[in-house]
């Protein structure tokens, strides 16, 4: 059974900063990854979708990576801002879409 | 954009209450689902849907019910409502191996 792990489950870090954020999963025979931002009481806002073919993907200061032999994928945050505060979520699809419950990030100002 | 809009940000009802949480979807996205999320358990799949009148329990069907009469168009029925079915209602819509959107969720309150 695929289960997904995000630690830790909470961060915090400087203005400024470049930070990564980790995702593991049990089984490596996944179709793609997907991470998300959550801000608090609101919907899940989709940030970069890796397919199990890709290595990586990035969107302006994020980029995302993907080992499926490791069974990880990390997100990487540059030059972080207090805006970025959110929880990050990643979900893995197998034949079923698992998620991890997240690490919520608090840039300081 | 894929837009993802569902009908109530908040809702409050009583025990015993027939309720009715609504989510559409304007990309003709084939999958749809509904999840509930809770502090500490993340979010769970309630029930998806893959083609108009098609739907699939997911892991926490209990209590629920769901309703796709049009490809656009996801409801998520309580039958009757129950105290431990408050939480965060999210939907989402995805088309094949693509990216999942989800709309910006109905807190739901049961008294």
């Amino acid at each position: 059974k695929q289960e997904v792990t995000q630690i830790p489950a909470a961060l915090s870090v400087p203005e400024g900063e470049n930070l990564v954020l980790n995702c593991s999963f049990t089984d490596s025979a996944i179709y793609n990854l997907q991470w998300f931002r959550q801000d608090p009481g609101k919907g899940l806002t989709s940030l970069l979708l890796i397919q199990s073919s890709q290595r990586e993907q990035t969107s302006g200061r994020l980029n995302a990576s993907l080992d499926k032999s490791s069974g990880r994928s990390t997100l990487y945050i540059a030059a972080s801002q207090p805006g970025d505060s959110a929880t990050y979520l990643c979900a893995v699809r197998d034949d079923k879409i698992i998620f991890g419950k997240g690490t919520r990030l608090h840039i300081l100002p | 954009d894929v837009k993802v809009t569902q009908s109530s940000r908040y809702l409050v009802k009583r025990t015993g209450e027939k309720v009715f949480l609504e989510c559409v979807q304007d990309m003709d996205h084939e999958n749809m689902f509904w999840y509930r999320q809770d502090p500490g358990l993340g979010l769970r799949l309630i029930y998806f849907s893959y083609d108009v009148k098609m739907k699939e329990k997911g892991d926490i069907p209990e209590g629920y019910s769901v309703s796709r009469e049009k490809k656009e168009r996801f409801s998520l029925i309580l039958e009757s409502a129950s105290t431990n079915q408050t939480s965060m209602y999210l939907c989402a819509s995805k088309m094949g191996g693509g990216e999942q959107f989800f709309g910006p969720g109905t807190r739901l309150t049961v008294l």
